[in-house]
């Protein structure tokens, strides 16, 4: 069955320093997300993604995010200068046409030191 | 927007009793409700769906059913087995486009063998 792969697994980065979180989705799939989580919090909506623009992002992703889907496979999370509360996992979803149902890939744990 | 109520935070149950978890919407239009495991660590899978035009779906040992008028809907998992301990999401959203999925804060279900 085909998986949403997201790298790296792990990122530790210091406080203040740029970030770049990658994903593949499902190949057939139109529309793209990330989502966080705060350990032990629940799932919470970054931005969605749909014909090479943002479609709609929540109150977390303000200025010092962006999203880019820079080749036809990939599609990246950027932090421009990360802050300690952006410690968290960052999960990156796919789904076809009609939106449903969400592929989510393992995350990337995003630890700032 | 939507806000997503779950309950209860945490369910211990014997192995072999059922478990049930409740999730209430706010968002009348949310016509889409997934249910998501979560493993220690791992992504969330989707596990069950509904969508508004059915009140009840069944896979095996789970079920979910859903009353629009109550803007509720729950889990229900017969038979547990001590594998089915997980963190349990419920979620809703707008079955259009890409709008993202709104989730509930979980339920830490743990099957005592």
């Amino acid at each position: 069955e085909p998986e949403v792969t997201q790298t790296p697994s792990h990122q530790v980065t210091q406080m203040g320093q740029e970030v770049i979180l990658r994903c593949v989705p499902i190949s057939n799939h139109l529309y793209f997300y990330w989502y966080r989580q705060i350990l032990g919090q629940k799932v919470e909506f970054l931005v969605s993604f749909y014909n090479n623009e943002i479609s709609e992002k929540s109150e977390i992703f303000d200025d010092q995010f962006s999203v880019e889907r820079p080749d036809g496979s990939n599609f990246t999370l950027k932090i421009r200068s990360t802050k300690l509360e952006d410690s968290a996992m960052y999960f990156c979803a796919s789904s076809n046409e009609g939106g449903e149902p969400q592929h989510f890939g393992d995350g990337t744990r995003l630890s700032i030191l | 927007g939507e806000n997503v109520e779950q309950h209860p935070s945490t369910l211990s149950v014997q192995e072999g009793d059922s478990a049930v978890i409740k999730c209430t919407y706010s968002d009348s239009a949310s016509n889409y409700f997934p249910w998501y495991k979560q493993e220690l660590g791992k992504r969330p899978q989707l596990i069950i769906d509904i969508r508004s035009n059915v009140g009840e779906k069944k896979d095996q040992r789970i079920a979910v059913t859903l009353n629009k008028t109550a803007k509720h809907f729950s889990l229900h998992i017969t038979e547990t087995q001590p594998e089915d301990s997980a963190v349990y999401f419920c979620a809703a959203r707008i079955q259009s486009g890409n709008t993202p999925l709104v989730f509930g804060k979980g339920t830490r279900l743990s099957v005592i063998a």
